[in-house]
């Protein structure tokens, strides 16, 4: 499967720890988005890479969280501390350079906070 | 900072009527994107639209970016119980920022 992965595609962990998952991007791509998902939204934008840089990051995300892409490969999102409102799904998608071209998604991590 | 906003935010119809969502940005857009995801799925890629004034059709669908690239439009003629889901618009502010989504309408269709 060349498709974005995902890991793990379900996490319960009990408040105030830690978490991370990884986003595996398809290998020619060199955008790589992390959103977050609650029921009844839309994809809401965490932070942005093109290769190792990160680009963007989003005015709502806490200093709590923390996203890395090293050698533009995979990348990886942590949470620390965790909250009960960090509970959703976590979407990585990634897309090629050229701009505007569709991005593909990954099936999604879902956080449960306990 | 850009949002998107999407209207309406659900819509029922009878299967065989038509459908339609908007889609508003408070800022231009280079292009536009629309996906649809399924219950319990991840979004998938419709269609992407750069041109200001752009229609594109895709059998059933029908995809309208606006003079001003500030608005959007998806409309789907006699729906089936296959589109059912969530049609979401999304928009690159300009070339090498991030892609917004917006809030998303989702579409039931009983038979």
């Amino acid at each position: 499967d060349t498709g974005v992965s995902q890991n793990p595609r379900h996490k319960i962990t009990k408040r105030g720890q830690n978490v991370t998952f990884r986003c595996d991007p398809i290998s020619e791509h060199n955008r790589l988005y992390w959103y977050r998902q609650t029921l009844g939204q839309g994809p809401e934008f965490l932070t942005y890479f093109q290769n190792e840089a990160q680009l963007e990051k989003s005015r709502l995300l806490s200093d709590r969280f923390s996203a890395e892409r090293p050698k533009g490969s995979f990348s990886t999102l942590e949470i620390q501390r965790t909250e009960q409102g960090d509970s959703a799904m976590y979407l990585c998608a990634s897309s090629s350079r050229t701009l505007g071209t569709e991005a593909f998604f990954g099936q999604g991590t879902r956080l449960t906070v306990v | 900072g850009q949002q998107v906003m999407q209207i309406p935010q659900y819509q029922h119809v009878q299967e065989g009527e038509d459908f339609t969502t908007y889609c508003n940005s408070s800022t231009t857009l280079s292009n536009i994107q629309w996906y649809k995801q399924r219950p319990g799925g991840h979004p998938v890629f419709l269609i992407q639209l750069v041109k200001s004034g752009e229609v594109k059709k895709q059998k059933r669908l029908t995809f309208q970016f606006g003079e001003a690239k500030k608005n959007s439009s998806l409309h789907i003629t006699a729906t089936q119980t296959t589109d059912v889901g969530t049609y979401f618009c999304a928009g690159f502010r300009q070339a090498g920022t991030a892609l917004i989504f917006g809030k998303g309408t989702t579409l039931s269709v009983s038979s």
